[in-house]
C-alpha cells in the first residue's frame, strides 16, 4: 500500500545526543515537510523540500537539520543546539500539482 | 511567515448539535485546506478548497473559501462522538510552503 512511514514512534534520547527521526513515503511525491507539534499546539514548520537535493527553512528551523537525497525519503536530525526537542513530530508529503498534504502518523520525541 | 487566525481554540458541545470554526488570514491565497487530527495520529486531510466563493461538502462537514480569499469556514453538522478531535486550516504559502492554523479542540458530551 502506498503510504508515508515514520519510525519509531517513540522514541527516548538523553539530553545532548543528536537524534534522527526518519520519514519515508512511497506516493511519488515531490515534496515533503516536516512540523513539531506541542501540548495544545498547532502545528510549526521546521523544513521543507519541494525536489531532491534541495530544501528549505521553515519558520521553527533553529537546532534540526534535513537531508533531501532520495525523493522518497526526508530525514530530519534534532541537535543537541535544539534548546526544547520535547515535542510530537510530524512528516508530509504532497505532489507539486496536488497541494493536499498526506501525513505520516508521528513520532513522539522525549528528551531526558 | 504570514498568520492563520483559527478560531475558537476550543469548543465544548453536547452530541447532536452543530459546529463552525473559521480560520483567517491578512493575504490572499489561492487555496484553503481542512484537517482533522485524532489523539496521538498525523493530521488528516478532510476537505480542499481551490476557488473563491467555492462551497464543498463531504458528508456531514462543508467548508466554504471566503469571496475575498482570505478566510474560509468550517461546519460540522449533528456532530457525533467520532467528531472529537483537533481541526486545522491550512493554506500554501509561496512555493508549497505548506502553513497551519493553532487548531480548533472539539470536545463533545455525550
Amino acid at each position: 500500500d502506498g503510504g508515508i512511514t515514520q519510525s519509531p514512534k517513540y522514541l527516548f534520547r538523553k539530553e545532548g545526543q543528536n537524534v534522527t527521526l526518519s520519514c519515508e513515503q512511497n506516493l511519488n511525491h515531490d515534496a515533503m515537510y516536516w512540523y513539531r507539534q506541542d501540548p495544545g499546539q498547532g502545528l510549526r514548520l521546521i523544513y521543507y523540500s519541494q525536489i531532491v537535493n534541495d530544501f528549505q527553512k521553515g519558520d521553527i528551523a533553529e537546532g534540526y537539520s534535513v537531508s533531501r537525497e532520495k525523493k522518497e525519503s526526508f530525514p530530519l536530525t534534532v541537535t543537541s543546539a535544539q534548546k526544547n526537542p520535547t515535542a510530537f513530530y510530524l512528516c508530509a508529503s504532497s505532489t507539486h500539482k496536488n497541494t493536499e498534504a498526506f501525513f505520516g502518523q508521528g513520532t513522539r520525541l522525549t528528551v531526558v | 511567515g504570514q498568520q492563520l487566525n483559527q478560531s475558537p481554540q476550543s469548543m465544548f458541545i453536547q452530541e447532536g448539535e452543530d459546529v463552525s470554526m473559521n480560520c483567517t488570514s491578512s493575504s490572499i491565497f489561492n487555496t484553503w485546506l481542512w484537517y482533522k487530527q485524532d489523539p496521538g495520529e498525523g493530521p488528516v486531510l478532510l476537505i480542499a478548497l481551490y476557488k473563491a466563493g467555492e462551497l464543498t461538502s463531504n458528508g456531514r462537514l462543508t467548508a466554504q473559501f471566503g469571496i475575498t480569499r482570505k478566510d474560509s469556514f468550517l461546519n460540522i453538522s449533528a456532530s457525533i462522538p467520532s467528531d472529537v478531535g483537533i481541526y486545522f486550516c491550512a493554506e500554501i504559502q509561496g512555493a508549497q510552503k505548506l502553513v497551519f492554523g493553532q487548531g480548533t479542540r472539539l470536545t463533545i458530551n455525550p
